[in-house]
């Protein structure tokens, strides 16, 4: 069966420190991986996806993602987090034989300046 | 426009009343889904349509929700004799190409509280 799992409910860091965001995955085939954000009252959001090639990807607003196939992991990163990036972050992972969307719980990210 | 738009973006609804929720995906977009999104949780899947085709709608939780998308651009979901499980925010997403490798576009979602 396909999952996401997001180990983190919450994930607080300090303003200019470099953030985390954990997200792991199973799936049968070929992953495709994708990261979006939730601000309050706003839609979701894509920042970046994983096909294939390089296992470091970038995104929208300074976010790249880390693809591990070994550990089955697409952790979402940052180098010096805004507080303006406070949100909700979810993972998601489709097979390549569907194209259901898979989510993740969500991580609030909470940057304090 | 120039992303996804659904209406209303706030419904209340009293137990067993109908409700049609309308999604107005980005122009040209061939792939529409819709999620069902509870409060503190991640998007479950509903259904998928390619052009006016509904190729799976093995995630509508019961016969009692039914979409269309008869030309191929809007679309509504349906749901008839509404309860108070079905409270959630209910998303639409559209994507330019099939295949799995897309990413989708989300509308703001509508909000719906059954009383």
């Amino acid at each position: 069966a396909q999952s996401v799992a997001q180990p983190e409910d919450q994930v607080n860091v300090a303003e200019g420190n470099p953030l985390t965001v954990k997200c792991t995955y199973s799936v049968s085939g070929n992953p495709y991986l994708f990261w979006y954000v939730q601000y309050p009252n706003r839609g979701l959001q894509f920042l970046l996806k994983y096909i294939t090639g390089d296992n470091l990807v970038k995104g929208s607003y300074g976010f790249e993602a880390e693809f591990n196939k070994s550990q089955t992991s697409f952790h979402l990163k940052k180098p010096s987090a805004l507080v303006s990036d406070s949100a909700l972050y979810f993972c998601a992972v489709r097979g390549d034989s569907n194209y259901q969307l898979i989510w993740g719980a969500g991580t609030k990210l909470i940057i304090k300046p | 426009g120039a992303g996804v738009s659904q209406s209303p973006r706030y419904k209340v609804a009293k137990r067993g009343q109908d409700v049609a929720l309308r999604c107005d995906p980005i122009s040209g977009h061939v792939s529409l889904f819709w999620y069902q999104q509870a409060l503190g949780q991640g998007p479950e899947f509903l259904t998928y349509f390619q052009n006016e085709a509904q190729l799976d709608k093995s995630g509508l939780p019961s016969d009692r929700f039914f979409a269309e998308r008869p030309e191929g651009s809007v679309s509504t979901l349906k749901i008839q004799r509404t309860q108070q499980e079905d409270s959630a925010v209910y998303l639409c997403a559209s994507s330019s190409l099939q295949g799995p490798a897309n990413e989708a576009f989300f509308g703001q979602g509508t909000r719906l509280t059954v009383v």
